[in-house]
């Protein structure tokens, strides 16, 4: 079963930053936070991900609590190409065949024009 | 870089018949690749973990000996649905885990439609 919580949708104002919450109360010391995002009928992109520290990419910030109960994935100019449904996964670091990405219901992203 | 490709990327075929789906790796090597199917409006499930030059793991409840794994480089792993049926009809998305890192890259995925 998937360890996180997101809501199941969420409206976005093109041009405005997209800020999608995931909660992940049980995440263990090792556990990553990663972020993917699947456009209907492609395979899932990778966006970002983070263990306990802020991170950034091109794509998006990553803001994690201290507690790493929670973090929340920010698109900060959001275009109509984001719409997508965004999952956020925790995995233990995995450098073999261990910490299988395992996919919840993820957060369906509408941006709106 | 990361990128990942899958061949074909539609297929329809006659219940009964064999499938064969390639997932490459472009631009890095992968020492572990994973299959995945999505059914319609559900999330991906994984099927099957495999590691270059050694036998696939595959998940509780997907049948081994009809969903066959080759992981013969460290840039090519093959899905073979044999004897297809209407309810193998799916989407097939194969995934890369770039060697050295732990991140997974994913192909763009197979529609496969069973008559």
């Amino acid at each position: 079963d998937a360890k996180t919580t997101q809501p199941p949708s969420m409206d976005c104002a093109e041009g405005r930053a997209a800020n999608l919450p995931c909660n992940h109360s049980t995440i263990s010391g090792n556990e990553y936070v990663y972020w993917y995002r699947q456009i209907h009928s492609q395979g899932p992109q990778y966006i970002i991900h983070g263990l306990k520290n802020n991170e950034t990419n091109e794509m998006a910030s990553l803001i994690i609590t201290e507690d790493r109960k929670s973090s929340t994935l920010i698109l900060p100019h959001a275009t109509l190409r984001d719409t997508a449904v965004y999952y956020c996964i925790v995995r233990a670091d995995a450098r073999g065949s261990q910490g299988n990405l395992i996919f919840g219901k993820g957060t369906k992203l509408s941006v709106k024009p | 870089g990361a990128v990942v490709s899958q061949h074909p990327s539609r297929v329809i075929c006659k219940s009964g018949t064999s499938v064969k789906i390639e997932c490459r790796s472009l631009d890095f090597q992968a020492t572990t690749m994973f299959w995945y199917r999505q059914f319609p409006k559900q999330s991906l499930m994984l099927m099957a973990t495999s590691n270059e030059g050694s036998k696939a793991t595959y998940e509780q409840g997907v049948e081994k000996d009809k969903f066959l794994i080759n992981h013969a480089s460290l840039t090519l792993s093959t899905l073979t649905v044999t004897s297809a049926h209407p309810e193998d009809s799916s989407f097939y998305i194969c995934s890369s885990q770039k060697e050295g890192t732990d991140t997974q890259y994913f192909g763009p995925g197979t529609r496969l439609t069973v008559l």
